[in-house]
C-alpha cells in the first residue's frame, strides 16, 4: 500500500534552517508530485509547495518564496523539504502528502533559542 | 488562491444524531479536465489529517459509510448520519483543483 515515511522532530535554533525528508513506497513515484503542508499549533493546514516526482519541477507558496525549498531523489523515491532563515512561528508540523488522500505522518520543527 | 471558508466553525453533536459542515470555495473548483477536487480531511488531536472523501462524494477505502459529502461549483457540504464518539476532532475541506492547495478553516466536532 501506498506509504510517506517522513524523518523525525527537529529543534533548531533561530536563523538556522531544517531539511525534512519523506521516503515513498507503494507506488511509481515518478507518477505522482509531492506536496508540503504545515501546521502551526492551532491553527489550519497550509500549503507550501509542490515537486513533480519525474521533472524535479516544482510550485512554492509565496508565503515561503525565497525560504523553502524542495527537492527529490528519484533512485531513492525520497522527497526533501528544506525551511531556511527559521523563525519561532515557522514551529509547526510538516507533513508531506501526494495527494489529498494519502500523508505522512508529520514532523514536529520547533524553532526556539 | 481560491479561499475556502467553512461554517460552523464548532458543531456540538449529541451522540447518534446527524452533523454537517458546510464548505464554501471563493471559485468554481470544477478543474478544465471535468473534475471537481474537493476533499474532506478528518484530524483527530495529535494525528496527521484523515482523508475521508475525495472528488465531493466518493469515499476512501475504509471509510464509514455514515460520511457522506455532495454538492456542486463552489458550495459543498460533510455529513454525518449519526455520530459516533470516534467522530470527535477537525474536519477540514481543502480543493487540489488549482494550486496552491486550500484549506478551512476547520470545523470541531463535539459530543454535547
Amino acid at each position: 500500500q501506498v506509504q510517506l515515511v517522513q524523518s523525525g522532530a527537529e529543534v533548531k535554533e533561530p536563523g538556522a534552517s531544517v531539511k525534512v525528508s519523506c521516503k515513498a513506497s507503494g507506488y511509481i513515484f515518478i507518477n505522482y508530485g509531492i506536496n508540503w503542508v504545515r501546521q502551526a499549533p492551532g491553527q489550519r493546514l497550509e500549503w507550501m509547495g509542490w515537486i513533480n516526482g519525474d521533472t524535479g519541477d516544482t510550485k512554492y507558496s509565496q508565503n515561503f518564496q525565497g525560504r523553502v525549498t524542495i527537492t527529490r531523489d528519484k533512485p531513492a523515491t525520497t522527497a526533501y523539504m528544506e525551511l531556511s532563515s527559521l523563525r519561532s512561528e515557522d514551529t509547526a508540523v510538516y507533513y508531506c502528502a501526494r495527494d489529498p488522500g494519502q500523508w505522512g505522518q508529520g514532523t514536529l520543527v520547533t524553532v526556539s533559542s | 488562491e481560491i479561499v475556502m471558508t467553512q461554517t460552523p466553525l464548532s458543531s456540538p453533536v449529541t451522540l447518534g444524531q446527524p452533523a454537517s459542515i458546510s464548505c464554501r470555495s471563493s471559485r468554481s473548483l470544477v478543474h478544465s479536465d471535468g473534475n471537481t477536487y474537493l476533499s474532506w480531511l478528518q484530524q483527530r488531536p495529535g494525528q496527521p489529517p484523515r482523508p475521508l472523501i475525495y472528488k465531493i462524494s466518493k469515499r476512501f477505502s475504509g471509510v464509514p459509510d455514515r460520511f457522506s459529502g455532495s454538492g456542486a461549483g463552489t458550495d459543498f457540504t460533510l455529513k454525518i448520519s449519526r455520530v459516533e464518539a470516534e467522530d470527535v476532532g477537525v474536519y477540514y475541506c481543502t480543493q487540489a483543483t488549482q494550486f496552491p492547495w486550500t484549506f478551512g478553516q476547520g470545523t470541531k466536532v463535539e459530543i454535547k
